[in-house]
């Protein structure tokens, strides 16, 4: 069966420095997102991507924050100078549409550590 | 502005039934999700509600109210493997997002 996967699993980096965080959607995906989850707390929605452009956005991806889709698999999350706070697990996802049912498929997550 | 609730926490045994409620207030809506996560895993979807009524799956169900801001996740002949938790998510008018309620952390004993 098809699934979104994540690299890496698990990145540890200091304060200030720059992360990629790079996903590969499902492969007949259209609709490409980001979200958060800081431990214990709820899944946060950063931002979407369709047809090479932000679609959506939420108020915690600032100008410290980039997407982009550097080939026809590769859906990245660029943090230009991490913070303390940047420390969660981000999830890609994907869906086939914008159409119902809109289901969007998580992929496992990479652990962002910013000491 | 956008708010979604649902119990932080519920325990049920083995073979019952259990259900988790979620209400929300959001500005627009196209659509109330169920997701399952276990612990350290990405969230994986179980439902999706656009319509007033049940929608059945197996041992789980979902129900919407639009007009109440209500649904409603059935999980029936509850096994140890559903202890998990369980997210609720809605879908605005405008744009592709979801957003996630707190979500509900179910423990099954036996």
């Amino acid at each position: 069966e098809p699934e979104v996967t994540q690299t890496p699993s698990h990145q540890v980096t200091q304060m200030g420095q720059e992360v990629i965080l790079r996903c590969v959607p499902i492969s007949n995906h259209l609709y490409f997102y980001w979200y958060r989850q800081i431990l214990g707390q709820k899944v946060e929605f950063l931002v979407s991507f369709y047809n090479n452009e932000i679609s959506e956005k939420s108020e915690i991806f600032d100008d410290q924050f980039s997407v982009e889709r550097p080939d026809g698999s590769n859906f990245t999350l660029k943090i230009r100078s991490t913070k303390l706070e940047d420390s969660a697990m981000y999830f890609c996802a994907s869906s086939e549409t914008g159409q119902p049912p809109y289901e969007q498929y998580f992929g496992p997550g990479t652990r962002l550590t910013v000491t | 502005g956008q708010n979604i609730d649902q119990p932080t926490e519920m325990t049920a045994t083995e073979g019952a039934i259990v259900q988790i409620n979620c209400t929300y207030q959001t500005s627009g809506f196209n659509g109330l999700f169920w997701y399952q996560q276990h612990a350290g895993e990405a969230p994986t979807f179980l439902s999706y509600n656009v319509l007033d009524g049940l929608e059945e799956k197996g041992r789980f169900s979902s129900f919407l109210s639009r007009s109440k801001g209500y649904s409603y996740l059935l999980l029936k002949e509850l096994q140890m493997k559903d202890s998990a938790s369980y997210l609720c998510a809605v879908k605005g008018q405008a744009g592709t997002a979801l957003i996630f309620g707190k979500g509900t952390t179910l423990s099954v004993s036996s």
